[in-house]
């Protein structure tokens, strides 16, 4: 099992330039998430997909959209991109079934992205 | 508002000693806690966790305090290796479709040889 997997790695882009960090997870997860991470900060949930064909707004949607292209993947789109959206994306998923309140995450391992 | 907060940037602790990483919070309806672990160029990485109804979870040298009276948990790691060393983040859930969770900006653990 790879678990939860991002791509790309790293990425440098231009002001207006647009693109998706893609995510994908082997663990049959129902739930999935994009979060941001920026120095000094704790991560900030940008977007979420409770369950198959449903996404929601995080913490942090402005600028974003999101894309739960089946139960395994859930992309990331920057349409735009400025330089506030240099980051550190992660994507994570969870079982989110049962009882509430015990649904742990599982991360990836991230995208770097600078916005020059 | 930060509604789950990590005052403490960074601890260095002997190798050996017990490391003691402390989160509060304010939201009242939060009713899951988790402590991850975070190293350079990784993905948080899930280390224990701890639901309201109880105010005790160990996992090995691991140990996680949940006090609701004060809305404060903390994190015990006993004994402290070097391998430690990483970021933790303190994160809470409460009710919501998706169990989102809210976390801590991090404390850096630095464990000395």
């Amino acid at each position: 099992n790879a678990g939860v997997t991002q791509t790309p790695k790293f990425q440098v882009l231009k002001t207006g330039q647009s693109m998706t960090l893609q995510c994908a997870q082997d663990m049959n997860h129902n739930s999935m998430y994009w979060y941001r991470q920026d120095p000094g900060m704790g991560l900030r949930l940008i977007y979420y997909s409770a369950s198959e064909g449903t996404t929601d707004k995080g913490e942090v949607p402005n600028g974003y959209n999101v894309s739960r292209l089946n139960k395994r993947e859930f992309s990331l789109r920057l349409e735009s991109a400025a330089p506030s959206q240099t980051s550190v994306y992660f994507c994570a998923s969870s079982e989110a079934r049962g009882s509430r309140g015990t649904d742990t995450q599982y991360f990836g391992p991230g995208t770097r992205l600078t916005v020059l | 508002d930060q509604q789950v907060k990590q005052n403490s940037p960074s601890l260095s602790v002997q190798e050996g000693r017990i490391s003691i990483l402390n989160c509060d919070y304010t939201n009242s309806m939060f009713d899951y806690f988790l402590w991850y672990k975070k190293y350079p160029a990784e993905g948080p990485t899930f280390l224990i966790s701890i639901s309201s109804i109880k105010d005790k979870n160990e996992d090995g040298r691991f140990t996680v305090f949940l006090n609701k009276s004060a809305k404060h948990l903390s994190l015990h790691i006993v004994p402290s290796q070097p391998g430690d060393s990483a970021v933790y983040f303190c994160a809470a859930s409460g009710t919501g479709s998706a169990r989102q969770l809210t976390f801590g900006s991090g404390t850096q653990l630095t464990v000395l040889p």
